[in-house]
């Protein structure tokens, strides 16, 4: 099973500062046809996950441009422009280039 | 707009069953992947289970294989799962999700619904 790491497990974050959290693999995520399947959902208090970022950088419907993800290979990061009161909740990274595992999770919270 | 709706979430004695529902709307139902994926305070996000579009292809996570069984049902628009020998390391929110067509990935998610095995 493919093992990702999220760093930090807490992020207390000022509104309108930016915010960054970090994802990596136990192995490379980029599959036989070249993509490379590595996802960020976001998950609001008492609500299901929700897809933010798909392959690495593509955001989904109605995500807010505030919102992006880069990386490579084994090593990710999702980052919040600036943050506003909507971000609070857990961020999760996921692949999907095996079957789907799962981060642990970054709590984000407002200073 | 899509929607997943789970139901058949409850409250099972060790060693019982119990048989997820999730009805699928918004979208054309035999195009997609589905999933189950449930979510603890303990161990976070684990994927469960998923099947192929038309049904020939169903894959499950370890700790779940031989005791769940995925299934659907196109012509109703639903998603199962049949769950067996339930054990308390099976308490959880059982979450339905639709694959993406697009990418190889996962994209709507349900509500969720509660299965809790105690005794």
């Amino acid at each position: 099973d493919i093992v990702m790491t999220q760093t930090p497990l807490s992020s207390p974050v000022t509104l309108g500062q930016p915010a960054s959290i970090s994802c990596r693999s136990s192995q490379s995520l980029v599959d036989t046809d070249g993509n490379t399947n590595m996802n960020w959902l976001q998950q609001r208090p008492g609500q299901p996950p929700r897809l933010l970022i798909y392959k690495i950088s593509n955001r989904f419907s109605g995500v807010p441009d505030r919102f992006s993800g880069s990386g490579a290979g084994t090593d990710f990061t999702l980052n919040i422009s600036r943050v506003e009161l909507e971000d609070v909740g857990i961020y999760y990274c996921m692949q999907s280039t095996e079957f789907p595992t799962f981060g642990g999770g970054t709590k984000l919270e407002i200073k | 707009e899509v929607q997943l709706v789970e139901s058949g979430g409850d409250l099972v004695q060790p060693g019982g069953s119990l048989r997820l529902s999730c009805a699928a709307s918004g979208f054309t139902f035999h195009y997609y992947w589905m999933h189950w994926i449930r979510q603890t305070p303990g161990m976070g996000l684990a994927w469960v289970s998923r099947i192929k579009s038309d049904g020939t292809f169903i894959e499950y996570a370890d700790s779940v294989r031989g005791r769940f069984t995925i299934s659907r049902d196109d012509a109703k628009n639903t998603l199962y799962l049949q769950m067996n020998s339930l054990r308390p390391e099976d308490t959880a929110i059982y979450y339905c999700v639709r694959g993406s067509r697009d990418w190889k990935g996962i994209d709507y998610w349900g509500q969720g619904t509660l299965v809790t095995v105690s005794s």
